[in-house]
């Protein structure tokens, strides 16, 4: 079975200071593991997704993920928060099913960016 | 291009009314997915659509009726709702080749906002 921890509901940063989410996953296999980021009254859109080629995943705009196996994390994280990234996140462990995925989803943290 | 398209951007319906959504891809995906999405919470899955075949019904209630045409693309008719069916309702679709893994990413459409009266 599968399941995936958003460890805050709510990140409150200002706008160029650092942005940290953090999610913590269980899976039954080796993980297939993506974020993606909801702005309001819009469609998710894709962030990043972890690739097994390499720990450290560079998504769109700025944001970065680090996959740890040890501590079962993929924290979201972006060197300097923008206007912009103000949205929800979700964290998202999907498993193959023979001709479709499945997601189970985070519940969101939704990012707030002050001026 | 990874671009899911849904038409109607937003729909309001009387609960006697019928109405359908509408999804297209043309990323050559044969799985395709509908989620519903009520406010602040994650989606959660209603059907998915497998080389046309439906491979999943999520108990979702009969006024709610799937449709898959052809690999491009996916209905949703309506009938009948109630008011607590108002909510932003998402397509997506993936790959449903790939042996999953990262390349089995599912890539969403903006939704249908809806609201029944």
């Amino acid at each position: 079975a599968q399941s995936v921890t958003q460890l805050d509901s709510h990140v409150s940063v200002s706008e160029g200071t650092p942005v940290l989410l953090r999610c913590n996953y269980s899976s039954s296999y080796s993980p297939s593991l993506f974020w993606y980021v909801q702005h309001p009254n819009k469609g998710l859109q894709l962030l990043l997704k972890y690739t097994s080629a390499a720990t450290l995943v560079k998504g769109i705009n700025g944001f970065e993920a680090e996959f740890k196996k040890s501590e079962t994390s993929f924290h979201l994280t972006k060197p300097s928060a923008h206007m912009s990234d103000a949205a929800e996140y979700f964290c998202v462990v999907s498993v193959w099913q023979s001709g479709y995925s499945t997601l189970t989803f985070g519940k969101g943290t939704m990012l707030l960016v002050s001026p | 291009d990874t671009e899911v398209t849904q038409t109607p951007k937003h729909l309001v319906m009387g609960m006697t009314n019928k109405k359908s959504l509408k999804c297209e891809q043309h990323m050559g995906h044969r799985a395709m997915y509908w989620y519903k999405q009520k406010a602040k919470k994650p989606p959660e899955l209603m059907f998915v659509y497998s080389y046309e075949k439906l491979s999943i019904n999520e108990s979702v209630p009969s006024r709610f009726s799937p449709e898959c045409p052809n690999s491009s693309l996916l209905n949703l008719h309506l009938h009948a709702l109630q008011p607590e069916d108002s909510a932003l309702y998402l397509c997506a679709s993936s790959p449903g080749t790939s042996g999953g893994g990262f390349q089995e990413t599912q890539y969403f459409g903006p939704g249908t906002r809806l609201l029944v009266l």
